[in-house]
């Protein structure tokens, strides 16, 4: 079962836009959220996070939004920029204190055109 | 902080040979976890060592699998008799364990491919 669900498999923004990236999740347990970047042939890059306390965490041009009563995130991007062009992953932990091990979504990949 | 390593980047070998991949986590970071990634998904969780400690492994370890952690710093993931299916990106990562909520940190990944 995929506790972790990012149903949109690709993106594509203009430049300067802003890039919208959604996560929805099934198991209220999960209390920690993180956005991870990847780009081809490398790891996952870590982006920002999101404790489930919070309904907002912002970094720069990064902003993640939790709602828990939709069991839903979202990563905004603003503005996008070309080299944001990427596979973006959502990211939960059940219990940090217990391993902290990543359930991943499926990923979406970003296009951002000139 | 010189980051995650891991070794080989790349595999190529027959079915039904063995593989070992290496990973050196970052310095001082006592968690350590292996994930392995098919195309198309996201990083699947595999096993976690905390310290020299294996504390949690996945159904998705076969018992063709194992992974050490000897002295508490590199981790091996070893593949006996592997199979097509283990064609796969395998993917480490580690972590500080007593500073609250830290994030985990990747290296590039080992790609396995089965001919």
């Amino acid at each position: 079962d995929q506790q972790v669900k990012q149903n949109s498999p690709s993106l594509s923004v203009q430049e300067g836009r802003i890039s919208i990236l959604n996560c929805d999740y099934t198991n209220s347990m999960f209390d920690y959220f993180l956005w991870y970047k990847k780009y081809p042939a490398e790891g996952p890059t870590f982006l920002i996070s999101i404790s489930s306390i919070k309904d907002k965490n912002e970094d720069g041009r990064f902003t993640v939004f939790l709602n828990k009563s939709a069991k839903h995130l979202s990563l905004h991007i603003v503005p996008s920029q070309p080299g944001d062009s990427a596979v973006y992953f959502c990211a939960a932990i059940e219990d940090y204190n217990q391993g902290g091990k990543l359930i991943f979504g499926q990923g979406t990949e970003l296009s951002v055109k000139p | 902080d010189t980051g995650v390593s891991q070794d080989p980047r790349h595999k190529i070998t027959k079915r039904g040979q063995n593989v070992t991949f290496r990973c050196d986590p970052i310095s001082e970071h006592n968690r350590l976890y292996w994930y392995r990634q098919t195309l198309g998904q996201g990083p699947e969780f595999l096993t976690y060592f905390q310290n020299e400690a294996q504390l949690e492994k996945s159904r998705l370890l076969s018992d063709r699998f194992s992974a050490e952690r000897p002295k508490g710093s590199f981790s091996t993931l070893e593949i006996q008799r592997t199979e097509q299916g283990d064609s796969a990106m395998y993917l480490c990562a580690s972590s500080p364990a007593d500073r609250g909520h830290q994030p985990q940190h990747f290296g590039d990944g080992t790609r396995l491919s089965i001919l």
